[in-house]
């Protein structure tokens, strides 16, 4: 099946700084997302993000889906963003499920 | 228009004992997937209803087994539960069975077996 390799599994960021999180999957895919994990353990949608770049405020995502990776970039990061980000990937017809990421934690620290 | 709900949302049981797990989709969402995060195997995928028709099932002991009813709701049940079935149980659904449409989740249901 496909694999999916996130990096890096750690980050710890002073508020206000940047940081990008990337998603390597090892096959063509037909859905990519991204998810913050709340702490209560919710998945919450950042991005729906099969190709091409989105922004939703502070954050943006970047899929090259020729190149099989995508990013997700964080900008002037906040205590709020803390928590696990999970790259999911959906490929083929027949599948039927998404394939995590082992995610990367990130902490902001105040 | 309201998210994913799943019902309960923290369970104990104890070892042997049976458990069943509700997920209501968004209204119009015919896909039900079902997901089981570890700390040790992080998320991984256990069954995919559409149509009340299983279409796809993770590699899980038949223990583990589901159903969709005619309204989308789905059900999930675990028998003669296991230690290593504490997890944290995630639902999520999507507007068409295609794994290409956004999946949207629930807050899930966190089993503790003792």
């Amino acid at each position: 099946g496909i694999q999916v390799e996130q990096s890096p599994p750690d980050l710890i960021l002073q508020e206000g700084a940047n940081s990008t999180l990337r998603c390597n999957f090892s096959d063509s895919v037909n859905n990519l997302q991204w998810f913050h994990q709340n702490p209560w353990g919710q998945l919450i949608n950042l991005f729906y993000i099969p190709s091409g770049t989105k922004q939703n405020g502070r954050l943006s995502a970047t899929t090259v889906a020729t190149e099989r990776y995508s990013l997700l970039y964080i900008s002037s990061s906040q205590t709020t963003d803390s928590g696990v980000y999970f790259c999911a990937v959906g490929s083929g017809g027949s599948n039927y499920k998404l394939t995590f990421g082992k995610g990367t934690l990130l902490t902001v620290n105040p | 228009k309201a998210g994913v709900t799943q019902t309960p949302r923290y369970l104990i049981k104890t070892r042997g004992q049976q458990v069943t797990l509700s997920c209501s989709p968004i209204s119009g969402h015919r896909s039900v997937s079902w997901y089981q995060q570890t700390p040790g195997q992080g998320l991984q995928f256990l069954f995919e209803y559409f149509s009340e028709t299983q279409r796809n099932k993770g590699n899980f002991p038949g223990r583990f087994s589901g159903r969709q009813f005619s309204n989308s709701r789905s059900e999930m049940n675990v028998s003669t539960l296991e230690l290593g079935d504490s997890a944290l149980y995630l639902c999520a659904s999507s507007t068409r069975g295609d794994v290409g449409y956004e999946q949207y989740f629930g807050p899930g249901t966190r089993l503790t077996v003792t």
